[in-house]
Formats: C-alpha cells, sequence, structure tokens
C-alpha cells in the first residue's frame, strides 16, 4: 500500500541554525501539505503545495519557513533560522485533489531545538 | 479560537462494546469531516470521512455521523476492539476557502480486554 515517507525521523538542532525536512508524498497525489504538532497541542495546518506553487498557508508559515519540490518526488520544508518554540512533530500530507480529499500523513519528523 | 471541539479528552470501553466519540465545530463554512487514528510516535491514520451532504456514513466497523443543525459529528466503533486503542482526531475542512484541515485536540480512546 503506498505511503508518505519523511526523513529524518527525529533531527536536533542549535536555535538559529536551518533545518530541511524532507517527504515522498503517495506518487499519484497532486496536493501536497505540511502540518505540525507541538507536545500536547492540536495538529496545526502550516501550507498546502499544488502545481509547484503554495496554495495556502496558515499565520505560522511565516517568512522563516519555505516549501520547494526540487525533483518528482521530494517535497521540503525549510527553516531557515530555527527558534525554541519550532520544536514539534511535523508531519507531511498528500492528496489526490483537493475537494472533498483524504490528506494521508507521514510519520513525522520530530524536530528538536536546543 | 478552536474551530473543532473534542470535548473528552479520554474515553475507556470494554472490548466488543460501542465507542462514542464526538466533535463540535462552529464554523458553518465546513462542508467536510474527516476522523483520524494516530499511535504514538506515528502520524495520523485516515479512517472515515463525511460530507455535508450526508449525515451518516458506514465503513465496517466504523460509522460517521453528522448532525448539521447541531454542528455535531460523532463517531461510532462497534465492536470495540484493544488494537482500537490510539488518539481519535476530527478534522473538518471548509473547500470553498481551502484546503487545511483543522483538528480537534483529540480523544484517547482506551479498549480493554
Amino acid at each position: 500500500e503506498p505511503e508518505v515517507t519523511q526523513t529524518p525521523s527525529h533531527q536536533v538542532t542549535q536555535m538559529g541554525q536551518e533545518v530541511i525536512l524532507r517527504c515522498v508524498p503517495i506518487s499519484n497525489h497532486l496536493y501536497f501539505y505540511w502540518y505540525r504538532q507541538i507536545l500536547g497541542q492540536k495538529v496545526e495546518f502550516l501550507v498546502s503545495f499544488y502545481n509547484n506553487e503554495i496554495s495556502e498557508k496558515s499565520e505560522i508559515f511565516d517568512d522563516q519557513f519555505s516549501v520547494e519540490r526540487p525533483d518528482g518526488s521530494n517535497f521540503t520544508l525549510k527553516i531557515r533560522s530555527t527558534k525554541l518554540e519550532d520544536s514539534a512533530m511535523y508531519f507531511c500530507a498528500s492528496s489526490v485533489d483537493s475537494y472533498y480529499n483524504e490528506q494521508f500523513f507521514g510519520p513525522g519528523t520530530r524536530l528538536t531545538v536546543l | 479560537d478552536q474551530q473543532v471541539k473534542q470535548n473528552s479528552p479520554s474515553l475507556s470501553v470494554q472490548e466488543g462494546r460501542i465507542s462514542i466519540l464526538n466533535c463540535d465545530y462552529t464554523n458553518s463554512m465546513f462542508d467536510y469531516f474527516l476522523w483520524y487514528k494516530k499511535y504514538p510516535a506515528e502520524g495520523p491514520t485516515f479512517l472515515i470521512s463525511i460530507s455535508s451532504i450526508k449525515d451518516k456514513n458506514e465503513d465496517g466497523r466504523f460509522t460517521v455521523f453528522l448532525n448539521k443543525s447541531a454542528k455535531h459529528l460523532s463517531l461510532h466503533i462497534v465492536p470495540s476492539q484493544p488494537g482500537d486503542s490510539a488518539v481519535y482526531f476530527c478534522a473538518a475542512v471548509a473547500n470553498q476557502a481551502g484546503t487545511a484541515l483543522i483538528f480537534g485536540k483529540g480523544t484517547t480512546l482506551s479498549v480493554s480486554s
């Protein structure tokens, strides 16, 4: 059964460093998403991506964040200068389409900012 | 601002019985609702969904009911099994506004044998 994969499973970084989180969405899916879950809190939407551009983003997704689909399979989330409050689980998701869509999630990357 | 609320943080049920997980929402623009299950150290796994034009959707042991006038939905699991023990998230999307899923805080279901 096809699944979304994410690497690394755990990333530890120093405050102010750049991190790149990687995702491989399900191959026939066209819409890609990043969510995060801070420990003990809700899963929160960050950004959606379609046709090589951002289609929607939340208030959390500020100038420190960027997304890219550098090739036909990977989808990345970059945080330019990490802050302590960026520590969270980051989930990538993908869906076939955008309307009445089931989004399928990857296992997540735990980001720890020290 | 909690647009999707799961007011019960936890629920304990005996194996074989029915589990009923509840979810309330405030945004009348939501037109599609989903339930996800999550085990520790894993991502949310899609379970079942329902469009706002329906009031019930069934898939095996899982049934979702939607009451639009009350802005309430529920997930029924019958019969409950120990493997169903997980955190269950209700999520909603307003398709006219975008693609972002808005999640509730989750309900931890424990099914004892």
